[in-house]
């Protein structure tokens, strides 16, 4: 089966501006995670869907940090604007939905973002 | 906050060597961990995994080693190969949410 797709995979941009990711789940998968990833640490969540509802986002900067997933599918990350600090990989993933209990899951490639 | 963390940033082994990988946890509500494999350029990629209520698990070349009394995670990989140079972590699963909480990870080298 096709894996998470994520684009695009390298992005540099300039303080201040905006930026935009993209992630397409495994098929079937109803639960889609957000991961920010700074180099030499582990990937720390942002943002977690349940088809198209958040279950958490505790940890997303909202006064900078945007995510959407509409019609529970596809879902994008944005970032308004971008500080130094959120140079990083942008990981996405997803499971299956089981309530209440743990399911594996799979990670896209990431998006390496620089911010100058 | 409660987080999961590793012992030792870097490992180097000789290929063919026993390799082993450790973790420690402070959470006590999670209820399964995971070993992820991270590449460079890739994202992290699924190993093994332990339920809270087991203490070992086995798969192919990779054993996970669990113990709640002390919060210590470890995985032991048999007879390294090149290929299994990457960075390690561990993952805790709070129960009841669904939420993976990553470690810092660990670099395995693989000398020839």
């Amino acid at each position: 089966e096709a894996g998470v797709a994520q684009s695009p995979r390298y992005k540099i941009i300039e303080k201040r501006q905006s930026v935009a990711f993209w992630c397409n789940p495994i098929s079937g998968h109803a639960t889609l995670y957000w991961y920010q990833q700074i180099l030499g640490q582990g990937p720390k969540l942002l943002i977690q869907f349940q088809n198209n509802g958040v279950v958490d986002d505790s940890q997303l900067p909202k006064d900078r940090f945007s995510a959407e997933r509409l019609k529970g599918v596809d879902s994008t990350l944005k970032i308004q604007p971008a500080k130094l600090e959120d140079s990083a990989v942008y990981l996405c993933a997803s499971s299956q939905m089981d309530r209440g209990y743990y399911n594996e899951q799979f990670f896209g490639p990431g998006t390496r973002l620089t911010v100058l | 906050g409660e987080s999961v963390g590793l012992h030792l940033p870097t490992l180097s082994v000789q290929e063919g060597d026993n390799s082993i990988i450790n973790c420690a946890y402070s959470n006590s509500a999670s209820d399964y961990f995971i070993w992820y494999k991270q590449e460079s350029g890739k994202g992290p990629q699924f190993i093994i995994d332990i339920r809270s209520n087991m203490d070992k698990r086995q798969g192919q070349r990779v054993t996970v080693l669990l113990n709640k009394t002390v919060k210590h995670l470890s995985l032991q990989i048999a007879a390294t190969q090149p290929g299994d140079s990457a960075v390690y972590f561990c993952a805790e699963n709070i129960r009841g949410a669904q939420k993976l909480v990553f470690g810092q990870g660990t670099r395995l080298t693989i000398n020839p």
